[in-house]
């Protein structure tokens, strides 16, 4: 069963410009995450999706950050204009089920993003 | 609020030796705990989980955790541990909605 993937591995850019992350979860987890881990640091949830609908982003910069599930598969999330504390590792995530506690969740490899 | 804790940013052990990482929690609601395991330029990789039942919950590369309520904490441990089990440990709690609430990490150096 192919696993959690996610592109591009690495990213440098610099501050005031723009940068996607694309995500393709397992197939046939409805539920997808977008964690930010910044060195150092354990991961912070930024967004959850169920299917394409909105679970959580209560963590989202939305002023700079964006993220859309369209049609409840891939999921793409964007920083624009990026800051050098958006430097991070961006990680996504997905699941079977959905909001409970105690679902597992499986982990891409994630992206390194380098903000100078 | 809900948190957790790992109150070792770095251990270092011998090749061989036994090794505990020590993660304490706080939630208001029976918690669901998680360990996970990150080598370097790698995602996060699930070592065992705790949801209800024993307390003494057995995991994949021969690691195991003991949930204890009355010192709310959930360690990790390994009898013998292989230079191979370098890496950066995450403890985390099921929170509301689903998401995961991880603290800020273990990273365990192995010593030949």
């Amino acid at each position: 069963e192919a696993g959690v993937a996610q592109s591009p591995r690495y990213k440098i850019i610099e501050k005031r410009q723009s940068v996607a992350f694309w995500c393709n979860p397992i197939s046939g987890h409805a539920t997808l995450y977008w964690y930010q881990q910044i060195l150092g640091q354990g991961p912070k949830l930024l967004i959850q999706f169920q299917n394409n609908g909105v679970v959580d982003d209560s963590q989202l910069p939305k002023d700079r950050f964006s993220a859309e599930r369209l049609k409840g598969v891939d999921s793409t999330l964007k920083i624009q204009p990026a800051k050098l504390e958006d430097s991070a590792v961006y990680l996504c995530a997905s699941s079977f089920s959905g909001t409970e506690r105690h679902n597992e969740q499986f982990f891409g490899p994630g992206t390194r993003l380098t903000v100078l | 609020a809900q948190s957790v804790t790992q109150p070792d940013i770095h251990i270092t052990v011998s090749e061989g030796a036994s090794l505990e990482l020590r993660c304490n929690y706080s939630y208001g609601a029976t918690p669901y705990l998680f360990w996970y395991v990150q080598s370097p330029g790698q995602g996060l990789q699930l070592l065992l989980k705790y949801f209800s039942g024993d307390t003494l919950v057995q995991g994949i590369k021969g690691f195991e955790a003991e949930f204890k309520r009355s010192q709310s904490s959930f360690n990790l441990r390994k009898p013998s541990v292989h230079w191979s089990d370098a890496a950066e440990y995450f403890c985390a709690v099921g929170g509301q909605g689903g998401k995961l609430i991880f603290g800020q990490g273990t990273e365990l150096s192995v010593k030949p």
